[in-house]
C-alpha cells in the first residue's frame, strides 16, 4: 500500500511568486492535515480535512495560504504571494478514523523563499 | 505560547545505555500523548502512543510513561541503538472532533556506537 506522497519534495522561488504543493493521502484516508515546521521549531497545525470539508483551518497562518480537497482525494495547498517567513518544511498526514491515534506523514515539501 | 514542551534541544548516550526523552505539556484537556521518530529528509513516524488513563506503555526497547499530575511524559530507549540516532517529536491531542496533533519541538538524539 502507497504511504502518503507530497509533491514537489523542494521549491525554490523568489518572494511575491505562487508555489501549490501537492499531497495524495493514503487510500481511504478521509483525514487530510498540513503541518509546517520552520528550521529548528516545532511542527505546526496549519488546517485539518475530513473528505473534501475544512474541519479545522484554525492554524493557516493568513490569507495568502488557500488549501483545497476537491472531491475528497488529494489535497493541494497554495502560497500566494510567497514571502521569506513562509520558508520551511510542509507536512501532509492523513489518517483513516477520526480518533485515531497516529497519523501517517509524507516526507514533506520543502518550500525555500529568497 | 507552546503548549507542548521540549526542554532539551539534545541528547547524547552511548550505545546499549538508556535513552530518556523527556515531554512536558500545559494543556489539561489533552488526552493522548505520542512520540514520533524523524530522520532527515523524511517524514516523522509514528512510534509509540499513551492515553490519558494510563501511566505506561510499553513496545519492545520503547516505554513511555505519563504523570498526569505533572503533566510530564517520557519515552525511555532501552537499549540504546546507533539506529535510534534521530529527531523524536512529542505530540498531544485533544478529545472529540479536535484531532490535531500539537508537537513539540523535538529533541535530537545521537547513540555513540
Amino acid at each position: 500500500e502507497a504511504g502518503v506522497t507530497q509533491f514537489p519534495s523542494h521549491s525554490v522561488i523568489e518572494k511575491g511568486q505562487t508555489v501549490t504543493l501537492r499531497c495524495d493521502p493514503i487510500s481511504g484516508h478521509d483525514n487530510l492535515y498540513w503541518y509546517r515546521r520552520v528550521m529548528g521549531k516545532e511542527i505546526k497545525f496549519l488546517l485539518h480535512f475530513v473528505k473534501e470539508s475544512k474541519q479545522d483551518e484554525s492554524g493557516m497562518p493568513n490569507n495568502r495560504f488557500l488549501a483545497e480537497r476537491t472531491g475528497g482525494t488529494y489535497s493541494t495547498l497554495k502560497v500566494q504571494p510567497a514571502e521569506l517567513e513562509d520558508s520551511g518544511v510542509y507536512f501532509c498526514a492523513s489518517s483513516q478514523a477520526l480518533a485515531a491515534g497516529e497519523l501517517f506523514f509524507g516526507e514533506g515539501s520543502r518550500l525555500t523563499v529568497l | 505560547d507552546q503548549q507542548v514542551k521540549q526542554n532539551s534541544p539534545s541528547l547524547s548516550v552511548q550505545e546499549g545505555r538508556i535513552s530518556i526523552l523527556n515531554c512536558d505539556y500545559t494543556n489539561s484537556m489533552f488526552d493522548y500523548f505520542l512520540w514520533y521518530k524523524k530522520y532527515p529528509a523524511e517524514g516523522p513516524t509514528f512510534l509509540i502512543s499513551i492515553s490519558s488513563i494510563k501511566d505506561k506503555n510499553e513496545d519492545g526497547r520503547f516505554t513511555v510513561f505519563l504523570n498526569k499530575s505533572a503533566k510530564h511524559l517520557s519515552l525511555h530507549i532501552v537499549p540504546s541503538q546507533p539506529g535510534d540516532s534521530a529527531v523524536y517529536f512529542c505530540a498531544a491531542r485533544g478529545t472529540g472532533a479536535n484531532s490535531k496533533l500539537t508537537f513539540g519541538k523535538g529533541i535530537t538524539l545521537s547513540v555513540r556506537p
